[in-house]
């Protein structure tokens, strides 16, 4: 799987649009990029992926350069429930073994 | 749904104990994963089950047994614990046509 570089932690106001980047100068054609997050004390929890088009659901956005070397994860409008890790994570379809976790960043959402 | 649940939530062992965690999901999902997060750590893979009746070593593999039960359960056993595998236990499960993995809320195993 390609290697991801995040920073090591952010924060945001509540209320606020959190803009989590992720670099990923390795990708190769046919790689996935997956945002998952981890709440403290809890399990993973999928938030979204993409592979060249920008995708958005409920949860939030995913905007993708268009060389596909970085993107960014929003979450328009953060509360205090959303800190957590976030992993960004790119992987090839259909692979069947191991998500390969980094350290992720770590999001503070302060009141 | 319940989604992937796992048992039990907290487990204190002495070294040499053995013990089960048991995993279950309720969504029909082929591939179930067994992973361990530890502090400061990313999570390490080890045993995934492709479908019923198969599996496959992970990364870090030594020191455990599976077992694919069913399509619904994937137990993760410990024959002879140490305290090296103080940890917390995560399984996940996939459904066949996506990447996207769905986690369970760990065992939080100390092994003394």
């Amino acid at each position: 799987d390609a290697k991801t570089t995040q920073p090591t932690s952010m924060d945001c106001a509540e209320g606020r649009a959190a803009n989590l980047p992720c670099n990923h100068s390795t990708i190769s054609g046919n790689e996935y990029v997956y945002w998952y997050r981890q709440i403290h004390s809890q399990g993973p929890q999928y938030i979204i992926h993409g592979l060249k088009n920008n995708e958005t659901n409920e949860m939030a956005s995913l905007i993708i350069t268009e060389d596909r070397k970085s993107s960014t994860l929003i979450l328009p409008h953060a509360t205090l429930r959303d800190t957590a890790v976030y992993y960004c994570i790119v992987r090839p379809p259909r692979a069947n073994s191991k998500l390969t976790f980094g350290k992720g960043i770590t999001l503070s959402v302060r009141p | 749904n319940a989604g992937v649940t796992q048992t039990p939530k907290f487990q204190v062992l002495k070294t040499g104990q053995s013990m089960t965690l048991q995993c279950a999901q309720d969504m029909n999902h082929n591939s179930m994963y067994w992973y361990r997060q530890d502090p400061g750590m990313g999570l390490r893979l080890i045993y995934y089950s492709a479908s019923e009746g198969t599996t496959d070593k992970g990364e870090v593999p030594n020191g455990y047994n599976v077992s694919r039960l069913n399509k619904r359960e994937f137990s993760l056993r410990l024959e002879s614990a140490a305290p090296s595998q103080t940890s917390v236990y995560f399984c996940a499960s996939r459904p066949t046509k996506t990447d996207t993995q769905y986690f369970g809320p760990g065992t939080r195993l100390t092994v003394l």
